[in-house]
């Protein structure tokens, strides 16, 4: 089963920013915090991972709380592009199977 | 430069049919996945080949499912006497997980398979 909770969908408006949260209060001190998304009819793409500082790159933000119970990431400027499902998902570092939940289906409206 | 590939991207069979799904991952990546999805379902883990090492098989459904990789390098996915539950998008990806805390997973576009 999957160790992170998800709401299933929720809107942005385009160019508004949308914060995606993430449950996982279960979360083990050497499991990383990684976000994929699934853009209709391809395969999952990377966005960004974390194991306890923010982290930003060129995609999005990451957002991890003291306790590392949850996360939000930020896509800062929602563009039409950017609606997907996103997973989050909580692994070790050291590779190995991802385990997806459901995800959440985030629609940008223009 | 290339990323994965899989191939055929669509595959109609009939039940009872044995079929072969192959994957191509990035030059180079030690670790090579796959996973499948449903129709309406969330992405399901199959198998994973890390290098030398034995393979991760505890996501295979049934006995039906093999997988073998070759050279370290292509993948195929072996479905044998089909079923209609089948079905699916089954999805490959490629990591170097010589690299220390990144093992970005690459996926590639899928293969849609149809039991009939």
């Amino acid at each position: 089963d999957a160790k992170t909770t998800q709401p299933p969908s929720m809107d942005c408006a385009e160019g508004r920013a949308a914060n995606l949260p993430c449950n996982h209060s279960t979360i083990s001190g050497n499991e990383y915090v990684y976000w994929y998304r699934q853009i209709h009819s391809q395969g999952p793409q990377y966005i960004i991972h974390g194991l306890k500082n923010n982290e930003t790159n060129e995609m999005a933000s990451l957002i991890i709380t003291e306790d590392r119970k949850s996360s939000t990431l930020i896509l800062p400027h929602a563009t039409l592009r950017d609606t997907a499902v996103y997973y989050c998902i909580v692994r070790v570092a050291t590779g190995g199977k991802l385990i997806f939940g459901q995800g959440t289906e985030l629609s940008v409206k223009p | 430069g290339a990323g994965v590939s899989q191939s055929p991207s669509n595959k109609v069979t009939e039940k009872g049919k044995d079929v072969e799904l192959r994957c191509d991952p990035i030059s180079g990546h030690t670790a090579l996945y796959w996973y499948r999805q449903s129709l309406g379902q969330g992405l399901e883990f199959l198998i994973y080949f890390q290098g030398n090492s034995a393979p991760d098989k505890s996501g295979l459904p049934s006995d039906r499912f093999s997988a073998e990789r070759t050279g370290g390098s292509v993948s195929t996915l072996t479905i044998q006497r089909t079923q209609q539950e089948d079905s699916a998008v089954y999805l490959c990806a490629s990591s170097d997980d010589r690299l220390s805390s990144y093992n970005e997973q690459f996926f590639g576009p899928g293969t849609r398979l149809t039991v009939l």
